[in-house]
């Protein structure tokens, strides 16, 4: 089974400033996916980015950039230009490339502060 | 874009009743749905796989017979919490797969807070 591991239960970032959060992931499949999801107090689920593992360039939306190494299994999500509004819980996700009833597989969460 | 429509946001009930959460698919249709509980500062932990017309699949560790779901139609999907108590409380989540978008991703309900006293 696949697991999705998160090591940083909470980060603190500066407004303008940028921040790295770290995921690591386990599995034995060579097509997958990985996800940033954010969930603010509303907790309502954000979707704020998406690698396709068979997709050597990195992924980028706006602020938000990922640095996928898929030898290290690992997924960093980097916040450039810190806003308030970034402040929320960051969950990295997984999901297998095996048919429309494939499942997401959560890590734990980071839960980001942004300081003024 | 696919929304995902969950009621009610914030349920409380009594011990031993049952209360029943909805999903619905607004502009497309949601062949398949995951429904997830979260308890507080907790990750999403996924309980049962619905797909329209047929049985759930549930996780290991998921009582069916409490948490029943139903995905009649392609635009509906329901959990039904029965005879809940206090260690039900929680936040109930469902989730839609878009992976006919190409995408690979998902859309989520607002989430319901469930409150059993």
């Amino acid at each position: 089974a696949q697991t999705v591991t998160q090591s940083q239960p909470e980060m603190s970032v500066q407004e303008a400033e940028t921040v790295t959060l770290s995921c690591t992931y386990d599995t034995s499949e060579s097509d997958y996916y990985l996800f940033w999801y954010k969930q603010p107090p509303s907790r309502q689920m954000i979707l704020v980015i998406r690698q396709e593992a068979y997709k050597q360039q990195n992924a980028t939306e706006n602020r938000f950039s990922v640095n996928f190494q898929k030898a290290a299994k690992s997924f960093s999500l980097k916040i450039s230009d810190s806003q308030l509004g970034d402040a929320a819980m960051y969950f990295c996700a997984y999901r297998s490339d095996t048919g429309t009833a494939s499942k997401l597989t959560f890590g734990t969460g980071t839960r980001l502060q942004v300081t003024l | 874009g696919a929304v995902v429509s969950q009621h009610p946001s914030r349920v409380i009930c009594k011990s031993g009743t049952s209360v029943k959460i909805e999903c619905r698919s607004l502009d497309f249709q949601a062949t398949t749905m995951f429904w997830y509980r979260q308890f507080p500062k907790q990750s999403l932990m996924l309980m049962a796989t619905s797909n329209e017309g047929s049985k759930a699949t549930y996780e290991q560790g998921v009582e069916k017979d409490k948490f029943l779901i139903n995905h009649a139609s392609l635009t509906l999907s329901t959990l039904t919490v029965t005879s809940a108590h206090p260690e039900d409380s929680s936040f109930y989540i469902c989730s839609a797969s878009l992976l006919w978008t190409g995408t690979g991703g998902y859309t989520f309900g607002s989430g319901t807070r469930l409150t059993v006293v």
